[in-house]
């Protein structure tokens, strides 16, 4: 597609639920990005994919959280049992490869756990 | 370890007025990328513009303009004759070209507010 796209823009959930947030790259972008930003914070990275390497999961600040991305293509975030720090805005950004600097941001999913 | 330093939580100015947003940084690589990006109320990321630390020439484009100085890690970004439009949350950010993630490391942000 012409740009990053994310969904759902909004998500409101219980505490204690699961939830599945979705990013569909640039098309031919094999670097995709998931970052986590805190109301008033900047962003916090939580994972990276690249082509088919195995991700680099070091930002993700609990086991709740996980991420899948099938090749070079979609990816979801999944957050189990959330809580309410888990209340943020999630964005996705994809590049060309990890080395072209080029990153192309989501407008983001707005979780609201309550 | 990189950092990146955003002082000003919040500016507020006069339609007009000109304003500047400081970013200081940290990293212990020498090459690396610095940004800066608009977050506008509606969430997306907007690309500025992206400085090589190889090039410390300053840039302007149209009314925004960014003195990038190696010697005091700063890459400052200037708005001249503000306007309502340019209301929005600023990042400055950092890649290190010799990580092998090419993550961006974000400063706070700085939300400027520019008032009729």
């Amino acid at each position: 597609g012409a740009g990053v796209s994310q969904s759902p823009s909004n998500k409101v959930t219980e505490k204690g639920k699961d939830v599945e947030l979705r990013c569909d790259p640039i098309s031919g972008h094999t670097a995709l990005y998931w970052y986590r930003q805190r109301l008033g914070q900047g962003l916090e990275f939580l994972i990276y994919f690249q082509g088919n390497s195995a991700p680099d999961k070091s930002g993700l600040p609990s086991d709740r959280f996980s991420a899948e991305r099938t090749g070079e293509s979609v990816s979801t975030l999944t957050i189990q049992r959330t809580q309410q720090e888990d209340s943020a805005v999630y964005l996705c950004a994809s590049t060309k490869s990890r080395d072209s600097y080029g990153y192309t941001f989501g407008s983001g999913t707005r979780l609201t756990v309550v | 370890a990189q950092k990146v330093t955003q002082a000003q939580t919040e500016i507020s100015v006069v339609e007009k007025e000109d304003v500047t947003l400081d970013c200081v940084y940290e990293t212990r690589d020498t090459t690396y990328y610095l940004f800066w990006y608009k977050q506008p109320p509606s969430g997306e990321l907007v690309f500025l513009i992206r400085r090589n630390s190889f090039d410390e020439q300053n840039e302007i484009s149209g009314r925004y303009s960014w003195n990038f100085q190696k010697s005091t890690s700063s890459f400052n970004f200037t708005i001249t004759a503000s306007q309502v439009v340019d209301s929005a949350v600023y990042f400055c950010a950092l890649v290190d070209r010799g990580s092998t993630l090419g993550r961006l490391y974000f400063g706070r942000g700085t939300q400027l507010t520019v008032w009729p």
